[in-house]
């Protein structure tokens, strides 16, 4: 079935610097790739998604690239701020309409 | 517009009980999907589910687990006979089409002791 590999687990950058999540998935029909932001206790929040027939996808700070070649796509975030300290999930969307998730990323904005 | 509602927020059950999670999907979304998330850990799918149809269940174990979606009133997730490793929080999400993004509710945590 598909799978979702996200790294890393756990990512720390300095304020204003910027960080990357990668994941890579294995069903090649996978065609929508959504970005969750989870804050602790609290439910996932869609940041930012794209669809197979899109390279790129850029919403202010926030940027996805997709590589439907190699199987991946990233999560940017540019300019970090504090309130960006969350874990990031994300997801592929295959034959089946379910969602698969990566493992996620605990993402820590040190001031 | 209200988003996904899901309630009991917090549930607290004994071993053996049952545990019953509702979903109430955003207005004018006929596709429900269920998730568990383990501590420290990601999102498993478990079922998906159209209104009076349950659509794709490969992920919600065969014993115990059920759920449905009435034409009418919420999605409900059954758990009976609970067991101490069925803590987790379980999340609903809803779209209006498959293919169109799904929107979580703030989920259930469901404690057994």
């Amino acid at each position: 079935g598909e799978n979702v590999e996200q790294h890393p687990s756990t990512l720390s950058v300095q304020e204003g610097d910027s960080a990357v999540i990668k994941c890579t998935y294995s069903d090649s029909a996978s065609n929508y790739f959504p970005w969750y932001k989870q804050e602790l206790g609290k439910r996932p929040q869609l940041i930012i998604d794209i669809r197979s027939n899109v390279g790129e996808k850029k919403d202010q700070r926030i940027a996805v690239t997709l590589n439907k070649t190699a199987k991946h796509f990233s999560l940017h975030i540019t300019e970090t701020q504090p309130e960006d300290s969350a874990v990031y999930f994300c997801a592929a969307r295959g034959r089946a309409q379910k969602l698969v998730f990566g493992q996620g990323t605990r993402l820590t904005i040190n001031p | 517009n209200a988003g996904v509602m899901q309630n009991p927020r917090h549930l607290v059950r004994r071993r053996g009980q049952e545990a019953r999670l509702r979903c109430s999907p955003m207005k004018g979304h006929s596709h429900v999907y269920w998730y568990r998330q383990l501590p420290e850990e990601g999102l498993k799918f478990m079922v998906y589910l159209q209104k009076e149809n349950i659509i794709d269940e490969s992920g919600m174990p065969k014993e115990r687990f059920s759920a449905e979606f009435p034409k009418e009133g919420p999605s409900i997730l059954r758990i009976q006979q609970v067991v101490r490793g069925d803590s987790a929080a379980y999340f609903c999400a809803s779209s209006p089409a498959p293919v169109e993004t799904q929107y979580f509710g703030p989920g259930t945590r469901l404690l057994v002791l």
